[in-house]
């Protein structure tokens, strides 16, 4: 069974800077995963951050980036807001009869 | 204005069936893949599944807790997604997503509806 693993939580201070990982149990994750990143704030849906490893929506804000890291999928926070704390969902897709694999999510709190 | 608007949770015995609806309006329900997705109480996100575009032949494709039990299907005329839910266990409670995907981009959710499933 595919795994994919994130770090459970990260403190980070304001105006900071902080990335988030995503990692395959199948081994490095590439452009081919097409790493997804969601943001989901308590009581709310999930909300669409990242597509297909670096593409941002028009709503998501500039501060946000993706990339690919050592082998990992990355969400990047630069000058990170209080607004931002929240939990951070990572999702890959596998070419097999269970296409996608959410990560077990980071807490980020904002300190 | 974009919208997906999931239905049809509730209350359920263990060993029933219930059927949920993703009802979408603003956007051509046919261009795209529907995602349902799924979160346990405190617990994070789990695909459990999705419609392929009818072009791309209406097929859908399950995640292993749930094959077998769960169907997926679509309604191209009135712009809805369904998931089918037979055999529900307790470990089905959860608050239920529906996604709309474009070539691996689940770009909008609805704001879910809650399956309860308890004797």
């Amino acid at each position: 069974q595919t795994v994919v693993t994130q770090e459970p939580s990260l403190t980070v201070s304001p105006g900071g800077t902080v990335t988030l990982t995503c990692a395959s149990s199948t081994g490095a994750v590439t452009s081919g995963f097409y790493p997804n990143w969601f943001q989901q704030k308590p009581g709310q849906a999930p909300k669409s951050l990242i597509y297909s490893t670096v593409n941002k929506h028009s709503w998501t804000p500039a501060r946000f980036s993706g990339s690919l890291l050592g082998g990992k999928a990355a969400l990047t926070l630069s000058g990170v807001q209080p607004e931002d704390e929240a939990d951070y969902y990572c999702l890959l897709y596998y070419v097999g009869p269970q296409p996608w694999v959410f990560g077990g999510g980071t807490k980020l709190t904002v300190l | 204005e974009v919208q997906l608007v999931e239905s049809g949770g509730g209350l359920v015995q263990p060993g029933r069936s219930l059927r949920l609806s993703c009802a979408t309006s603003g956007f051509t329900f046919g261009d795209y893949t529907f995602n349902w997705v799924r979160q346990a109480p405190g617990m994070g996100l789990e695909w459990v599944g999705f419609t392929r575009r009818t072009v791309d032949g209406g097929t859908s494709e399950y995640a292993a807790s749930v094959k077998g039990r769960f169907t997926i299907s679509r309604d191209d005329s009135k712009s809805i997604a369904y998931l089918q839910m037979n055999s529900l266990k307790t470990e089905d409670t959860a608050l239920y997503y529906c996604t709309r995907d474009l070539q691996w981009n689940m770009d909008v959710w609805g704001k879910g509806t809650t399956v309860i499933v308890s004797s």
